[in-house]
């Protein structure tokens, strides 16, 4: 199993402004994956994050707005840049699945955009 | 495109009544098979899991799942549901020649005591 931090858990921001939001894992993975949960809809895959390449991005989703960093195996933040009130989601870190084992997935960071 | 339907949006059950939601995906190679569910306020919990072997999957709180492979589905079952079973379940697919994880459209089950 995982376990995946994600910090911050929640946060209101002004439109117009960017956050970064962190995913650390408890192990060393290859690939981290980054979802959004926009209000009662199911999660959407923004991009897939490989250690020492870029991120692949899922159709309608750009690196100009959702801006990913891998820098190591266990660590991974996702930019919402440039945010208005459409970008109000809860967004999750996932790893998995993979060795046989299911997928883990952050608590989420639940973003408010004002 | 690889896709994952869930025909079910929205399920309005009373107490001790069957349950059945259907999860379809669109693919004719290897996959596994998830289902997934968030309670009101709550992150996302695994209940059972499809990999390989039997295609009847027992998961945690009474639920089953069975894998037809010739129909591509992946049907969510419990006999008698509870209350306390009021969430958002999500059938999820891992397609082998992929790593990531493709999620349905997921159903909203309200249970009424």
């Amino acid at each position: 199993s995982a376990v995946i931090s994600q910090k911050p858990s929640r946060d209101i921001c002004q439109r117009g402004t960017s956050l970064t939001i962190q995913c650390q894992v408890d192990s060393q993975v290859t690939m981290m994956f980054w979802y959004r949960q926009q209000p009662g809809q199911s999660l959407t895959l923004i991009a897939t994050a490989n250690q020492g390449s870029e991120a692949t991005y899922e159709s309608g989703f750009v690196i100009d707005k959702f801006p990913i960093s891998r820098p190591n195996l266990t660590f991974s933040t996702l930019t919402v840049s440039n945010m208005s009130p459409e970008d109000s989601s809860i967004y999750l870190c996932s790893v998995g699945p993979y060795q046989g084992t299911e997928a883990f997935f952050g608590q989420g960071t639940r973003l408010t955009v004002v | 495109a690889q896709s994952v339907s869930q025909h079910n949006h929205h399920v309005i059950l009373s107490e001790a009544a069957s349950l059945e939601l259907g999860c379809n995906y669109s693919y004719g190679g290897t996959v596994n098979l998830f289902w997934y569910v968030q309670y009101p306020g709550q992150h996302l919990q695994l209940l059972l899991k499809y990999f390989s072997g039997d295609p009847l999957v027992k998961g945690i709180k009474g639920f089953e799942a069975e894998f037809i492979k010739s129909k591509f589905s992946f049907n969510l079952r419990k006999p008698s549901v509870q209350w306390s079973d009021t969430a958002e379940y999500f059938c999820a697919v891992n397609f082998y020649n992929t790593d990531k994880l493709i999620f349905g459209t997921g159903t909203r089950l309200q249970v009424f005591p």
